[in-house]
């Protein structure tokens, strides 16, 4: 079936630093969703973008955070500068529209902040 | 804020048992509810979705819904070992986001 792809699967770096989650979603999709997990804790959303702009953000979308997707590139997830908590798995996920329509889900992105 | 919570929080069964998985939700306005399964490591899957009161069959997958009681639950039949994994239940509210549960783990005896 389709695939979400994300790079790097592993990423570690110091606290402080600029840090850039790659996704590539399904190729036809059109809306494009960041989720954070902590280990062993709940799946939670931080943002939804479609067609170059942001449609929700939670609370967990810091100020810190921003998201991309030039046009044929990766959607992007920047953290800038990044901080302890914000050591987790961010999973890409990516839909052909809203509401009816399936979310496909990458393999995550562990992100540890040191 | 929609809020969703998931029951029991882990189930073991033997191979070949059904299974019940149930899920609360605090808006009665969500528009869709969507079970996913995740295994160790990986990204969730969507198994099954529900619109409306009612339920809906695919495979050995049941999933019903219960606006009037805030309520949406899963049942497989005929579980497999290859059934392990976290069940997560995800609610659509009106906003353009969804809200997941923290799961449930179920781990299947052969």
């Amino acid at each position: 079936g389709p695939k979400v792809l994300q790079i790097p699967s592993h990423q570690i770096i110091d606290m402080g630093q600029m840090v850039t989650l790659n996704c590539d979603p399904v190729s036809n999709h059109l809306y494009f969703y960041w989720y954070k997990q902590i280990l062993g804790q709940q799946m939670e959303f931080l943002v939804n973008f479609y067609n170059g702009k942001v449609m929700e953000k939670s609370k967990l979308f810091k100020d810190q955070f921003s998201v991309e997707r030039p046009d044929g590139s990766y959607f992007t997830l920047k953290i800038q500068p990044t901080a302890l908590e914000d050591s987790a798995v961010y999973f890409c996920a990516s839909s052909l529209g809203w509401g009816v329509y399936e979310q496909y889900f990458g393999p995550g992105t562990r992100l540890t902040v040191l | 804020q929609e809020k969703v919570q998931q029951s029991p929080e882990s189930l073991i069964v033997p191979e070949g048992a059904m299974v019940s998985l149930n899920c609360s939700f605090s808006d009665s306005a969500s528009q869709s509810i969507w079970w996913y399964q995740q295994h160790p490591g990986k990204g969730p899957k969507a198994l099954i979705s529900i619109f409306s009161n009612g339920n809906k069959k695919e495979g050995r997958l049941t999933v019903y819904l219960n606006r009037a009681s805030l309520h949406v639950s899963l049942h497989i039949k005929d579980s497999q070992p290859s059934d392990s994994a976290v069940y997560l239940c995800a609610v659509r509210g009106g906003n353009y986001k969804y809200v997941f549960g923290a799961g449930t783990r179920l781990k299947v005896i052969a």
